[in-house]
């Protein structure tokens, strides 16, 4: 069965200070793939990221990046010089593709990010 | 550019009653899946459709049922509400590359139902 992690619940930073948000997963698939959405307080869900499981190239989009290291199952999601802005839930989200295209998302249980001016 | 239409965005029903949830995938998105959000909660996978076909199914309650339609509108028929039915409803939509790889799900604003 496929299980995310994401241990750490709330975290409070002060703007413009750099935040890492951890994503740890499990699954017996060799082919999967890995997301992370983020919800503001506005509600809806926002996809940032999809990686799949042959590619371990981590990736850097402005002030986000991401860094995926499949010897931890790790995809752990980095903020830049954190804004006000960025203050949201961040849900890391695991699919696996053997079960066929397009599978159902298993999410993490959220961290909640407050950025604090 | 499009993106996931879902509506009502509020609902308000009572206990017992029916409730209809209308999702309206992006143009060219062939799979539909529903999920259920409680407050404070993860989104947890319910139904999904690709070419109006179920093609899974996860912890959707038999008070439930879901369709996809010809023009790949989907709708989730919720009767006998309950309490514990209050939540966010996300529709989201992608398309089927094939081969067994998965493209990002796009997800819609949401419909927020409150069971009284």
């Amino acid at each position: 069965a496929q299980k995310v992690t994401q241990a750490q619940t709330e975290i409070s930073v002060v703007e413009k200070e750099d935040v890492t948000l951890d994503c740890v997963y499990e699954t017996r698939d060799t082919t999967y793939y890995l997301f992370w959405y983020k919800q503001p307080p506005s509600g809806e869900l926002v996809f940032l990221i999809r990686r799949n499981s042959f590619d371990e190239q981590n990736e850097i989009s402005g002030r986000y990046s991401w860094n995926f290291q499949k010897s931890t199952s790790s995809f752990n999601f980095t903020i830049t010089a954190s804004q006000v802005v960025d203050s949201a839930v961040y849900f890391c989200a695991l699919s696996e593709g053997a079960a066929g295209a397009n599978s159902k998302l298993t999410f993490g249980k959220g961290i909640t990010l407050s950025v604090r001016p | 550019a499009a993106g996931v239409i879902q509506s009502p965005r509020h609902l308000i029903k009572e206990k017992r009653e029916t409730a209809t949830l209308k999702c309206y995938p992006i143009p060219r998105h062939d799979t539909v899946y529903w999920y259920q959000q409680g407050p404070g909660q993860d989104p947890q996978f319910l139904i999904s459709f690709y070419e109006k076909m179920q093609s899974d199914k996860g912890s959707i309650p038999d008070r439930f049922s879901a369709q996809q339609f010809s023009d790949y509108h989907s709708e989730l028929n919720m009767s006998s509400l309950e309490l514990g039915d209050s939540a966010l409803y996300f529709c989201a939509s992608s398309r089927n590359p094939g081969g067994g790889s998965s493209y990002e799900q796009y997800f819609g604003p949401g419909t927020r139902l409150t069971v009284t």
